[in-house]
């Protein structure tokens, strides 16, 4: 496949350790934060979403944190395997224009 | 399968050509934006629409424009292509037009300008 080739963060865990992938979003106005995950050559794939008025959820092997005191989104990851091997973007909603501002990502690299 | 197409999904062109690239929404999304990711950007957003009118503006030079179809399908057109115009272009879409639901994104056309 196709790499971005960003000059990105990188995160480099052991299989079966749990990942913990952070962001920091700009506005204070966003209300719904999502995280993305992109493989290598694909578009970026929905992982999980979080309105402001809550400060965790989690879904499978998944738990997203906000934190709007600093600003600050994580994404953790339980039990990370190969095939999460990916940049993970967070992504924020809100303003006037409600339209999808990204974050810089970070490049999670599960060793076997 | 985001249920979102773009095509072509790689197009090689020269410096000072015009390119259009398409994009069709998932069924029922009115929301589609428009993404160009380059090696040491990440993903900037472009452009918004909204049942075909625009939406939202984002980092969009004047020599690209869009347009969001009647049937909901938008195109994105690059002209007077430079060479760092080189990324990739990703559509996404959504329900509603951004307020708090989640975008759907394409496999992305991957522009090379030579």
């Amino acid at each position: 496949g196709e790499s971005v080739g960003l000059h990105l963060p990188t995160l480099s865990v052991q299989e079966g350790d749990n990942s913990i992938i952070n962001c920091a979003y700009s506005n204070s106005a966003s209300d719904y934060f999502i995280w993305y995950k992109q493989e290598s050559g694909k578009g970026p794939q929905f992982i999980i979403d979080i309105r402001s008025n809550m400060d965790k959820r989690q879904g499978q092997r998944v738990t997203v944190l906000l934190n709007k005191t600093v600003k600050h989104l994580s994404l953790q990851i339980a039990a990370t395997q190969p095939g999460d091997s990916a940049v993970y973007f967070c992504a924020e909603i809100g303003g006037s224009q409600g339209n999808l501002i990204f974050g810089k990502g970070t490049k999670l690299s599960v060793k076997p | 399968d985001s249920g979102v197409t773009q095509t072509p999904k790689h197009l090689i062109t020269a410096t000072g050509q015009r390119v259009t690239l398409r994009c069709s929404p998932r069924s029922g999304d009115l929301s589609v934006y428009w993404y160009q990711q380059s090696l040491d950007q990440g993903l900037q957003f472009l452009i918004q629409y909204y049942n075909g009118e625009e939406r939202a503006k984002g980092n969009i030079l004047e020599r690209f424009s869009a347009q969001q179809f009647p049937d909901l399908h938008s195109e994105l057109n690059l002209s007077s292509l430079e060479l760092g115009d080189s990324a990739l272009y990703f559509c996404a879409s959504s329900a509603l037009g951004g307020l708090g639901t989640e975008a759907f994104f394409g496999q992305g056309t991957r522009l090379t300008v030579v």
